[in-house]
């Protein structure tokens, strides 16, 4: 149990557009996902918060308005990157947290991540 | 901003070598590492999660152990196989107001047959 995936896998955009990308907890109800951005060689960091129902928490210095979060159902987070520039090239990965109550340790289990190019 | 330390950035070994690699991590307000093994292309698995200082945790071949006094966790591959090439990630979590898990850049493990 516990498979999370994430789809696409890989997109190529033109600036200026915008893309979704999906996460989905396949086998377990995600009360809390989580969004990250890795940038090469450096570690993953964390983007933002994604609660069910309610509105997403960004880290300090995440645009909200570029990086639109919904999380409308216990199994499906969005991220919505708008009006995308080559800067937003980077490797974008989802966690999902079981829910309600939070994991002791606050295991999360992961998305295999979404490799966007925008040209 | 909390800083974690993973070394080395990438390793190749031979087939059948043993291995080991070092997180190092803030040790105030620690509440628990993660380690997470991540092959190209796939999802980050979790191997262990460790909260007790000497701890010890066992998965097959793999092993870790977590030293929070001062802040550092080892992680050892016994007979390296192929199949063990993956990036290796820590992540400790420090709980209350740091409520998240803080990543390291990962050891890239390569294994030659």
């Amino acid at each position: 149990g516990a498979v999370v995936s994430q789809h696409p896998s890989r997109v190529i955009c033109k600036s200026g557009t915008s893309v979704k990308i999906e996460c989905r907890s396949l086998d377990f109800q995600a009360t809390t996902m989580f969004w990250y951005r890795q940038f090469p060689k450096q570690s993953l960091m964390l983007m933002a918060t994604s609660n069910e129902g309610s509105k997403a928490t960004y880290e300090q210095g995440v645009e909200k308005d570029k990086f639109l979060i919904n999380h409308a159902s216990l199994t499906l987070s969005t991220l919505t990157v708008t009006s995308a520039h080559p800067e937003d090239s980077s490797f974008y990965i989802c966690s999902a947290r079981r829910g309600p109550t939070v994991p002791l340790y606050n295991e999360q289990f992961f998305g295999p991540g979404t490799r966007l190019t925008v040209l | 901003i909390l800083n974690v330390e993973q070394s080395p950035q990438s390793l190749h070994v031979q087939e059948g070598d043993s291995t080991n690699f070092t997180c190092s991590f803030p040790s105030s307000n620690f509440y628990a590492l993660h380690w997470y093994r991540w092959e190209t292309a796939k999802s980050p698995e979790a191997l262990f999660v460790m909260t007790l200082n000497g701890d010890e945790k066992k998965k097959g071949r793999i092993s870790a152990t977590l030293n929070t006094k001062e802040g550092y966790s080892y992680l050892y591959i016994k007979g390296s196989q192929p199949e063990d090439s993956a990036t290796y990630l820590c992540a400790p979590y420090y709980g209350g107001s740091q409520g998240n898990l803080i990543f390291g850049k990962g050891t890239k493990l390569s294994v030659k047959p």
